[in-house]
């Protein structure tokens, strides 16, 4: 059973650009979420999806968004790039949250974004 | 205050001894779930072990333990028969409430070494 896959791996980009990166779930996942992980903050929640619904926010700038996508494929992105955005996003999928899963997050390798 | 506390920034064990790995947590929620993850260098998260709010015996999953102290509100993980491949960060995590409740909150983790 493949796991969640995110791509880009790496990317390097400037100020003022925008970035998308994308995330495939583990089939049968519908719940998508993403994390900033840097030195300082740690990890922090930006969202999560579900059935192509955001439910859930983290305290970010508008600057960020997602969308999720009718086969649970998710994507995100950020605009107008600050040398503070540079971070491993990591991408998360999850079965629905019942007596029998815990709702536990698989997590993918990340995308490590650069900012210059 | 801080939702998820692990006040060791770093451990060292020797392999094969035991190593247990502090983690403190606030909420008043009386559901909530509590989450160990492994991440290596490589970056990806690697779900270890879960402990429910009303789970009446400690979890346990292979080499890891959680040693869950409600009344504390800590949920220390121990690891035995440490191996070279445990080295990695570990971070501790929870969510409150149940139903659509996705999202985690992630401590700072901590950083566990095992020396030959």
């Amino acid at each position: 059973k493949a796991g969640v896959t995110q791509t880009p791996r790496y990317l390097i980009k400037t100020r003022g650009q925008q970035v998308t990166l994308s995330c495939s779930p583990i089939s049968g996942h519908r719940s998508v979420s993403w994390y900033q992980q840097t030195p300082g903050q740690g990890l922090q929640f930006l969202f999560e999806y579900f059935s192509e619904t955001q439910r859930n926010k983290g305290n970010f700038p508008g600057r960020f968004s997602g969308r999720q996508f009718s086969n649970s494929r998710s994507e995100m992105n950020v605009s107008t790039l600050e040398l503070g955005d540079s971070a491993l996003y990591l991408c998360a999928s999850s079965l629905y949250l019942d007596r029998a899963n815990t709702g536990e997050l698989f997590f993918g390798e990340g995308s490590r974004l650069t900012v210059l | 205050a801080q939702k998820i506390t692990q006040t060791q920034p770093g451990m060292f064990v020797q392999e094969k001894e035991a190593v247990t790995l502090d983690c403190t947590y606030d909420t008043s929620d009386p559901s909530y779930g509590l989450f160990w993850y492994k991440q290596p260098s490589s970056g990806e998260m690697i779900f270890l072990i879960y402990q429910g709010s009303y789970d009446q015996q400690n979890a346990t999953e292979g080499r890891y333990s959680l040693n869950f102290q409600k009344a504390r509100k800590s949920a220390n993980l121990v690891i035995s028969a440490s191996q070279l491949g445990d080295s990695a960060m570990y971070f501790c995590a929870m969510r409150e409430g149940g139903g659509s409740n996705y999202k985690l909150t992630f401590g700072k983790g901590t950083l566990l070494t095992v020396n030959p």
